[in-house]
């Protein structure tokens, strides 16, 4: 079992705001990144450290971490965010991890 | 643009050990900072942590798995290797290499990711 915990299904209405969280707490100590993952690819990172984004992600995908959560805000949601989304971090151990994933829907 | 890519059998016969390189392109794996690991994802789950890699070897593994994998880094190569011993029908899964980032800049992330390669444990 994951020391990260991710709801495991989340949807949203196209266009909406939409929140995935990652709870854990090791999120008190170490750094959180997030993962999206469409069927059939390989997961891409999102996003980064306090709040970064790699190039050729948009802007419309944000982070935030507060005490033993971890969050992925994606504002304004759009048909191609519908995928799988990881977070990865360490456990209690300083071993990494990823949480169990939640799967988005885009209504 | 750094790139990943996992070659190795796609079948692997129970008991016997299952073993994959992951070849990297647009980067050194000796550059300082940088680590290298495998992720694997069985059929319908999800992300699974196997180990990571530094340029210098020391390796560090998922606990579940220490007992079974092994991986290592060639330098001359510029890839690095995964083995794992022991394998039953619950190994039969994706797997990824993948770039771990540990610098100050990008703190602590799998920045790219190979595509992939299903591996079927299987008589």
């Amino acid at each position: 079992s994951s020391e990260l915990t991710q709801d495991p299904a989340v949807s949203v209405a196209l266009g909406q705001t939409v929140r995935i969280t990652c709870q854990g707490d090791s999120l008190r100590s170490y750094y959180v990144s997030w993962y999206q993952q469409r069927p059939g690819q390989a997961p891409v990172l999102v996003l980064y450290g306090y709040n970064k984004r790699p190039s050729g992600i948009p802007d419309r995908f944000s982070g935030s971490t507060s005490g033993t959560t971890g969050s992925l805000t994606i504002t304004g949601a759009q048909a191609e965010d519908e995928a799988d989304y990881y977070c990865h971090s360490r456990d209690s151990s300083g071993n990494r991890v990823f949480g169990g994933g939640t799967k988005l829907t885009v209504l | 643009q750094v790139q990943l890519q996992e070659s190795g059998p796609g079948l692997v016969k129970p008991s016997e050990t299952l073993s994959l390189i992951c070849t990297v392109s647009g980067d050194s794996i000796s550059r300082d900072y940088y680590y290298w690991g495998w992720i694997r994802q069985s059929p319908g789950k999800g992300l699974e942590w196997m180990g990571t890699v530094y340029k210098s070897g020391s390796p560090t593994y998922n606990p579940s798995l220490k007992s079974r994998v092994t991986i290592s880094v060639d330098t001359s190569k510029n890839h690095f290797s995964l083995n794992l011993t022991s394998v039953t029908a619950a190994d039969t899964a994706v797997y990824y290499c993948a770039r771990f980032c540990s610098t100050s800049t990008c703190y602590e992330a799998f920045d790219f990711w190979g595509q992939g390669t299903m591996v079927t444990v299987s008589s």
